[in-house]
């Protein structure tokens, strides 16, 4: 089955500077990857995602990620974070098969404090 | 577009009654709906799978008679939490995918339950 590991539970970041939050997954075939954040009351909104092609992906706010199969990684960067972006982060997987009938694995999050 | 609405935001009921979570998606159909749980400060897990017009699919370990799920139409699914006990206070996040082949979850809100 597959998996998904945020070694990161928390991290504090100062306003302006960068930011990298790290994910691994364990799946034997290609994943569909994604990173969702999520602010409380919100529900969670899909920041970007990964199926196939070109392993630098951009996203929404600012972000991208970059496929690394060798190190089954998919982190997120952002190269200048602002306080509206503490928030909690989520990757996953989904091993679509084309049928449109799978869930996503998520991972345990990854909580972001932005310092002024 | 691809809004996912819940209702309600959030519930309280006591202990032995049965609690409905409705999930709509406005602007587009979907085949497809999930329903995930959210404990307190911890990621989401995949509860069940329901496609339009047929039983759900439920992950191991989730009991079917308790979580009972209908996905009556292309809009709208429902997840009826049945006999509530406090152990099953927990966020509700349900998400909904388009057409077979279509790629992405979009997530509802989420729906806060506390069972007295």
């Amino acid at each position: 089955a597959q998996s998904v590991t945020q070694p990161d539970i928390h991290i504090t970041v100062s306003e302006g500077a960068s930011l990298e939050l790290r994910c691994n997954y364990s799946y034997g075939a290609t994943p569909y990857l994604f990173w969702y954040v999520q602010s409380p009351g919100q529900g969670l909104q899909l920041l970007l995602k990964y199926f196939s092609g070109d392993t630098l992906v951009q996203g929404i706010k600012g972000f991208e990620a970059e496929f690394k199969r060798s190190q089954s990684s998919f982190n997120l960067r952002k190269p200048s974070v602002h306080w509206s972006d503490a928030a909690e982060y989520f990757c996953a997987v989904d091993h679509f098969s084309g049928g449109g009938a799978d869930g996503l694995t998520f991972g345990k999050g990854t909580h972001l404090i932005i310092q002024p | 577009g691809a809004v996912v609405s819940q209702h309600p935001s959030w519930v309280i009921c006591k202990s032995g009654t049965s609690v409905k979570i409705e999930c709509r998606s406005l602007d587009f159909q979907a085949t497809t709906m999930f329903w995930y749980r959210q404990f307190p400060k911890q990621s989401l897990m995949l509860m069940a799978t329901s496609n339009e017009g047929s039983k759900a699919t439920y992950e191991q370990g989730v009991e079917k008679d308790k979580f009972l799920i209908n996905h009556a139409s292309l809009t709208l699914s429902t997840l009826t939490v049945t006999s509530a006990h406090p152990e099953d206070s927990s966020f509700y996040i349900c998400s909904a995918r388009g057409l077979v082949g279509t790629d992405t979850q979009y997530f509802g809100p989420g729906t806060r339950l506390t069972v007295l």
